[in-house]
């Protein structure tokens, strides 16, 4: 079975500074892999994924994540955050990109900014 | 643009009530998943669906019941709630081999 930690709980950044969110997944094949966000009292939101092919993925605000197999790792990444980048992050993993068992998620990392 | 929509979503029950959450997606989806989320344990698989008519067991299926009667629906069941159901529920749905979506969660207490 697969499984994903989030080796920090809380990470506190400056306005500006920028962020790395680290995710190591435990998988026997090439997995799926995902980063959602999650705001105080909201449902989760789609940040980015890796199917397949480049293994660098981006979104249009400015996060990144790096699919690197000889780690085993899918680090999110933000050169300058924002304060309303603050929210919960949740790495996942996944057979098939949600295959018939759904997604094993991290336990998440609390992400707070600092003015 | 509803994507998936979850009723209700807040409810306080007494230990040993019954409710039904139900979890309705627009996008033609294949796959129903419901998981709960508590602190510190980020979200676990409850039960899911890869089809109407059918569901299978997740991680933390004990003390709930689901049910697939129409595409479009996944009912989340307790049939005699207890204090260590009290959580966030989110309902999920996917195509087959592609993105999870997400509903905004109900919040269930159990008193």
């Amino acid at each position: 079975a697969q499984s994903v930690t989030q080796p920090d709980i809380h990470i506190t950044v400056s306005e500006g500074a920028s962020l790395e969110l680290r995710c190591n997944y435990s998988y026997g094949a090439t997995p799926y892999l995902f980063w959602y966000v999650q705001s105080p009292g909201q449902g989760l939101q789609l940040l980015l994924k890796y199917f397949s092919g480049d293994t660098l993925v981006q979104d249009i605000k400015g996060f990144e994540a790096e699919f690197k197999r000889s780690q085993s790792s899918f680090n999110l990444r933000k050169p300058s955050v924002h304060w309303s980048d603050a929210a919960e992050y949740f790495c996942a993993v996944g057979i098939s990109g949600g295959g018939a068992d759904g997604l094993t998620f991290g336990k998440g990392t609390h992400l707070i900014i600092q003015p | 643009n509803a994507g998936v929509t979850q009723t209700p979503k807040f409810r306080v029950l007494k230990t040993g009530q019954s409710m039904t959450l139900l979890c309705a997606q627009d996008m033609n989806h294949e796959y129903m998943y419901w998981y709960r989320q508590d602190p510190g344990m980020g979200l676990r698989l409850i039960h899911y669906s890869v089809g109407e008519g059918t569901t299978a067991k997740g991680e933390v299926p004990d003390g709930y019941n689901v049910s697939r009667l129409k595409k479009q629906n996944f009912l989340l069941g307790l049939e005699s709630a207890a204090p260590s159901q009290t959580s966030v529920y989110f309902c999920a749905s996917s195509y087959p081999g592609n993105t999870i979506y997400f509903g905004e969660g109900s919040w269930l207490t159990v008193v």
